[in-house]
C-alpha cells in the first residue's frame, strides 16, 4: 500500500524559506493528487495547497504569495516551499494523498507529519 | 472562504454509548463534507466522505449523515479505542476547510 514520508529541516529560522519533501513510495504519484497540510499545535488542520502529478497546482490564497508546490515524477517526489518563514508558520506539516471519490477528491493518505519549528 | 463549526468541544462518553459530533457549515457544501478521527499524535485518518459513504475499513459504528449546510458523525457505540479528536472537512468549494475539531473522551 502507498506509504508516504516528509522529509526536511526541523527548526527554521524566521524570514528563511522551509523546503520539504514527500516521497511516495508503495504505488504510483500518476495520476493522482497531491496535497500539503499544516497543523500547528492544538490546533485545527489547515490546507496549504495541492498538485497534480502532470504539475497543475492549487494554492490556499491565505498562503498563495509564499508557497511553491513542485512534482518530480522520475523521483516519485514533490515539494513543498514556503518563504519568509515566522513563528506563526510553526506546525506539523503533512503531506497527504487524494483519492478520486467521483465528484470530488477527498485525503485518504497521509505522510507520518513532521514537526517544523520557526525560532533564531 | 466556508467556515465549519463544530460542536460540542468536547464529549465525554462511557463505552458502549451512542456518540453523536455535529458540523455546520457556513454557507453550503452540498454533500461534499469529509470527516476525519485524529488519535493523539497520530496523522488524521479518513473515516467518512462525501457525508455518508464509510472509507475502506472504516468499522460501521461510524456512520455520516447530512446535506447543506449540517451534519453530523454517529459512533453507535463507543469502543474505548475512539478516543481522538474528529474533524470535518468540506470539499465543496476552494480553499477547503476544516472544523475546530471535536474531542472524544471515553470514561
Amino acid at each position: 500500500q502507498v506509504q508516504l514520508q516528509e522529509s526536511g529541516p526541523g527548526l527554521v529560522k524566521p524570514s528563511e524559506t522551509l523546503s520539504l519533501t514527500c516521497s511516495v513510495s508503495g504505488g504510483s504519484i500518476y495520476n493522482y493528487y497531491w496535497g500539503w497540510f499544516r497543523q500547528p499545535h492544538g490546533k485545527e488542520l489547515q490546507w496549504i495547497g495541492w498538485i497534480y502529478f502532470s504539475g497543475n497546482t492549487n494554492y490556499n490564497p491565505s498562503l498563495k504569495s509564499r508557497v511553491t508546490i513542485s512534482v518530480d515524477t522520475s523521483k516519485d517526489q514533490y515539494s513543498l516551499k514556503l518563504t519568509s518563514m515566522t513563528a506563526a508558520d510553526t506546525a506539523v506539516y503533512y503531506c497527504a494523498r487524494y483519492f478520486d471519490a467521483g465528484r470530488r477528491n477527498y485525503v485518504d493518505v497521509w505522510g507520518n507529519g513532521t514537526t517544523v519549528t520557526v525560532s533564531s | 472562504e466556508i467556515v465549519l463549526t463544530q460542536s460540542p468541544a468536547t464529549l465525554s462518553l462511557s463505552p458502549g454509548e451512542r456518540a453523536t459530533l455535529s458540523c455546520r457549515a457556513s454557507q453550503s457544501v452540498s454533500n461534499f463534507l469529509a470527516w476525519y478521527q485524529q488519535k493523539p499524535g497520530q496523522a488524521p485518518r479518513l473515516l467518512i466522505y462525501d457525508a455518508s459513504k464509510r472509507a475502506t475499513g472504516i468499522p460501521a459504528r461510524f456512520s455520516g449523515s447530512g446535506s447543506g449546510t449540517d451534519f453530523s458523525l454517529t459512533i453507535s457505540s463507543l469502543e474505548p479505542e475512539d478516543l481522538a479528536v474528529y474533524y470535518c472537512q468540506q470539499r465543496d468549494t476552494a480553499p477547503e476547510t476544516f472544523g475546530q475539531g471535536t474531542k472524544v473522551e471515553v470514561k
